[in-house]
């Protein structure tokens, strides 16, 4: 069946503008992930979303994140005035059961944001 | 919070060899420990995970085991390919929180 896909799969971005990235999970997965993978490191956690609703967002690096999934679906994870410590690849993940029962993760191919 | 420490960072070997990566996490209460192979310009896929009430999985050449009491688990290739070569991540959770992952071990596989 169709996996996690995210689009753009590449972004380019000046220093200073706005981008959204979009996560289409697997059908009927309640839990969605957002990480962010550094160049030659292991995805670091953003936020989290059961359902509609975001549970946790202690990972975002700041105020200029903001992430939703207003239908319980698809999912933006926007980033205002880049910076280029914002440069990474943006993974998202989806699972089909809610975080308090431990199930298992699938992957969308990510974006990699370069901000110049 | 949880901490997961993964070795080595880069590994070759022969093809038809064997290899072993190894982590360790520092949270009793993490439950499941699934590991991931990314490729470049791909996500991580999952390849293999255990559960805290198994001790050793296994799925055709890879095989993962755990270790409750040292708190570490590792992954084991066998009969290693060149398709093997990948970049190899461990990963930790308990439930209510997000997967901790470990940095990596770059895979070489040689024909």
């Amino acid at each position: 069946g169709a996996g996690v896909s995210q689009s753009p799969r590449y972004k380019v971005a000046k220093r200073g503008q706005d981008v959204a990235l979009r996560c289409d999970p697997i059908s009927g997965h309640v839990s969605l992930f957002w990480y962010q993978q550094a160049l030659g490191q292991g995805p670091e956690f953003l936020t989290y979303f059961q359902n509609e609703a975001q549970l946790d967002k202690s990972g975002l690096p700041s105020d200029r994140f903001f992430a939703e999934r207003p239908e319980g679906s698809v999912s933006t994870l926007k980033i205002q005035r880049t910076q280029q410590e914002d440069s990474a690849v943006y993974l998202c993940a989806s699972s089909l059961l809610p975080l308090n029962s431990v199930h298992e993760q699938y992957f969308g191919p990510g974006t990699r944001l370069t901000v110049t | 919070g949880e901490n997961v420490e993964q070795h080595p960072s880069t590994l070759s070997v022969q093809e038809g060899d064997s290899a072993v990566i190894k982590c360790t996490y520092s949270d009793s209460a993490s439950n499941y420990f699934p590991w991931y192979k990314q490729e470049l310009g791909k996500g991580p896929q999952l390849i293999i995970d255990i559960r805290s009430n198994v001790g050793e999985k296994k799925d055709q050449r890879i095989a993962v085991t755990l270790n409750k009491t040292a708190k570490h688990f590792s992954l084991h290739i066998t009969e290693t390919q060149p398709e093997d070569s990948a970049v190899y991540f461990c990963a930790a959770i308990q439930a209510g929180t997000a997967l901790i992952f470990g940095k990596g071990t770059t895979l070489s596989v040689s024909s």
